[in-house]
């Protein structure tokens, strides 16, 4: 089945550390998302790549890194430097040859602090 | 982004369809409309969009007004697994996919 795989779904963060999450999409999309999702609140963008190895900063990038080397891959990694890392986070992909494709995700990883 | 209206919330029993209603009175002529929901503790999925025409697949079916002020998501045979936040979005050419934003939704919930 084609879809978007988020991996692990629980992670717990010690101080101090820095944690990748892992998505995988073998929809064949060219652009890849990532957002956070806290209680109670909207989506808010991290990161966007719209090709391989090129991505942009979104509205809340700072204390998170990404690396697009594949077409089906953009790992986000959770620096130290990130103070507020417990949330949810939401991988996304969509094709880009038209406006109206709609956006597909995975089904989260949930990230605590220890 | 042209605005949605959902109401906060609705029942359906198991088995018989679910009608979820959205308005857009101010969508714009190339804004379609997208359905998505999202299920406690999982990202939010996918259902359908349409732009005026009534759309169909394996999950759902589309109802666009002939105006497209409003809209209808209909669940043929809703069941327990159903129960989730729906949300009706519009978006157009010029709309961002990275500010995407949800809204409030309906809560859906179905029981036996």
């Amino acid at each position: 089945d084609g879809g978007i795989t988020q991996s692990p779904k629980y992670l717990f963060r010690k101080e101090g550390q820095n944690v990748t999450l892992s998505c995988e999409q073998n929809l064949n999309h060219d652009a890849m998302y990532w957002y956070r999702q806290d209680p109670g609140q909207g989506l808010r963008l991290i990161y966007y790549s719209q090709i391989v190895n090129d991505f942009q900063k979104g509205d809340i990038a700072e204390g998170y890194s990404v690396s697009r080397e594949k077409k089906e891959s953009f790992p986000l990694t959770v620096t130290s430097a990130q103070k507020n890392p417990t949330a949810f986070y939401l991988c996304a992909s969509r094709e880009t040859g038209k406006y109206n494709q709609p956006q597909h995700f995975g089904d989260g990883t949930r990230l605590s602090i220890l | 982004d042209a605005k949605t209206t959902q109401p906060p919330s609705m029942d359906c029993a198991e088995g018989r369809a679910a009608n979820l209603p959205c308005n857009h009175s101010t969508i714009s002529g190339n804004e379609y409309v997208y359905w998505y929901r999202q299920i406690h503790s999982q990202g939010p999925q996918y259902i359908i969009h349409g732009l005026k025409n009534n759309e169909t697949n394996e999950m759902a079916s589309l109802i666009i007004t002939e105006d497209r002020k409003s809209s209808t998501l209909i669940l043929p045979h809703a069941t327990l697994r159903d129960t989730a936040v729906y949300y009706c979005i519009v978006r157009g050419p010029t709309d961002s996919w990275g500010k995407l934003q949800f809204g409030a939704g309906t809560q859906v919930v179905v029981t036996p």
